[in-house]
């Protein structure tokens, strides 16, 4: 039972457009959501986050919009750079006797020049 | 300077052997986590320890035992190893009570024959 699903495994985006990825969830008592990015042999990297009171939160290039009626999320890259290929994981922090994120499988973006 | 390590990076052994995975992190953080990356990459987490006490026990068989001999390591040991248990295994921490900003190493790939 998979609480946080990243549907599109990979995302192709040409340089300078906007890359848009998405991430779905099912459980309601979710009340943080994140993104991480993640190089080849590396550890992911926490990149951005939001409340579930807000709907969008932005830090330069990268914005994240939450629609909680919806149970969706999406991080929106613009302008696309080609150092933002990676994998972007999606995760929302739940407390169940102890806070734990609950990732979601990832979506492989690459940025061709 | 790394802020999380794993050793080894990559590990490679027989069914029915026991082994272990060493985790250390030099961030001062009191809590420490291991995740495993399934088949399908879905990130879960394993376990957690915020200074050498155990919080978090996901449903993990008892093969798995994770120790932590002070709040800077968590060690992973695998007894038994089994064909599904091949996956890649991330250490992680964080401030405690701060289970959102999480920093990972960079994963330990296990391959088991």
């Amino acid at each position: 039972d998979q609480q946080v699903k990243q549907n599109s495994p990979s995302l192709s985006v040409q340089e300078g457009r906007i890359s848009i990825l998405n991430c779905d969830y099912t459980n309601s008592m979710f009340d943080y959501f994140l993104w991480y990015k993640k190089y080849p042999a590396e550890g992911p990297t926490f990149l951005i986050s939001i409340s579930s009171i807000k709907d969008k939160n932005e830090d330069g290039r990268f914005t994240v919009f939450l629609n909680k009626s919806a149970k969706h999320l999406s991080l929106h890259i613009v302008p696309s750079q080609p150092g933002d290929s990676a994998v972007y994981f999606c995760a929302a922090r739940a407390f169940q006797g102890a806070q734990k994120l609950v990732f979601g499988q990832g979506t492989r973006l690459t940025i061709n020049p | 300077d790394t802020a999380v390590s794993q050793t080894p990076k990559y590990l490679v052994t027989q069914m029915g052997n026991d082994k272990s995975i060493k985790c250390e992190q030099n961030l001062g953080h009191d809590t420490m986590y291991w995740y495993k990356q399934d088949s399908k990459k879905f990130l879960k987490i394993m376990f957690s320890y915020n200074n050498k006490e155990l919080i978090i026990n996901e449903t993990v068989p008892n093969r798995f035992s994770p120790k932590s001999p002070d709040k800077a390591h968590l060690n992973l040991h695998i007894n038994s190893l089994e064909l599904g248990d091949s996956a890649v295994y991330f250490c992680a921490s964080s401030r405690y009570r701060q289970t959102d900003t999480q920093y990972f190493g960079p994963g330990t790939r296990l391959t088991v024959l």
